[in-house]
């Protein structure tokens, strides 16, 4: 079974800083990888959207990459804001479709 | 409205109430998921529903029975529920086949 593992659990930076979210996967058969942002208590907003042919993907101030072979992808937030703050899950797409495996997120708080 | 829609957004129910989640999608997909969301635990698929027809039961308690009538709509009836249910449960929708997908709001189900 798909084991989706996202290191670390909670970061803090100031505001203004560059930083890595890191999420590795134990299948590399994969469909597609999704990053989300999940505010408190509220439902997942997707950010970015990695098909298992790409390598990355940017929307704004975030970059998202994927290694398939190796089961690992980063998102890459650039110029951190207070806003940004939120828990980032990323969940990976079995090749069977219609399966998402999720990891437990990074709680990252900004600080102004 | 747009997006994903879940009502209701709180609920409290005792453990012999019976009561359903409703979960409404806009934006024309042929798939929609119920997932759970425990603390500090990933989000679990609990069901897939693609063109009307459930094709995902990751062996889910028979006191969660789903429903969906229609490719816009899914309904989570619950009864006799236990404590441990206590938890956020969000509807996600996609195309059908696998690809990007699209969470509601959640609702906060506690129960007594």
């Amino acid at each position: 079974k798909q084991e989706v593992t996202q290191i670390p659990a909670a970061l803090s930076v100031p505001e203004g800083e560059n930083l890595v979210l890191n999420c590795s996967f134990t299948d590399s058969a994969i469909y597609n990888l999704q990053w989300f942002r999940q505010d408190p208590g509220k439902g997942l907003t997707s950010l970015l959207l990695i098909q298992s042919s790409q390598r990355e993907q940017t929307s704004g101030r975030l970059n998202a990459s994927l290694d398939k072979s190796s089961g690992r992808s980063t998102l890459y937030i650039a110029a951190s804001q207070p806003g940004d703050s939120a828990t980032y899950l990323c969940a990976v797409e079995g090749t069977g479709a219609n399966n998402l495996f999720f990891g437990t997120g990074t709680r990252l708080t900004v600080i102004p | 409205e747009t997006g994903v829609t879940q009502t209701p957004r709180h609920l409290v129910m005792g453990m012999t109430n019976k009561k359903s989640l409703k979960c409404e999608q806009h934006l024309g997909h042929n798939a929609m998921y119920w997932y759970k969301q425990s603390a500090k635990k990933p989000l679990e698929l609990m069901f897939v529903y693609s063109l009307e027809e459930r094709v995902e039961n990751n062996s889910v308690p028979s006191r969660f029975s789903p429903e969906c009538p229609n490719s816009s709509h899914l309904f989570l009836h619950l009864h006799t529920l236990q404590p441990e249910d206590s938890a956020l449960y969000l509807c996600a929708s996609s195309q059908a086949g696998g690809g990007e997908q699209y969470f509601g709001p959640g609702t906060r189900l506690t129960v007594t």
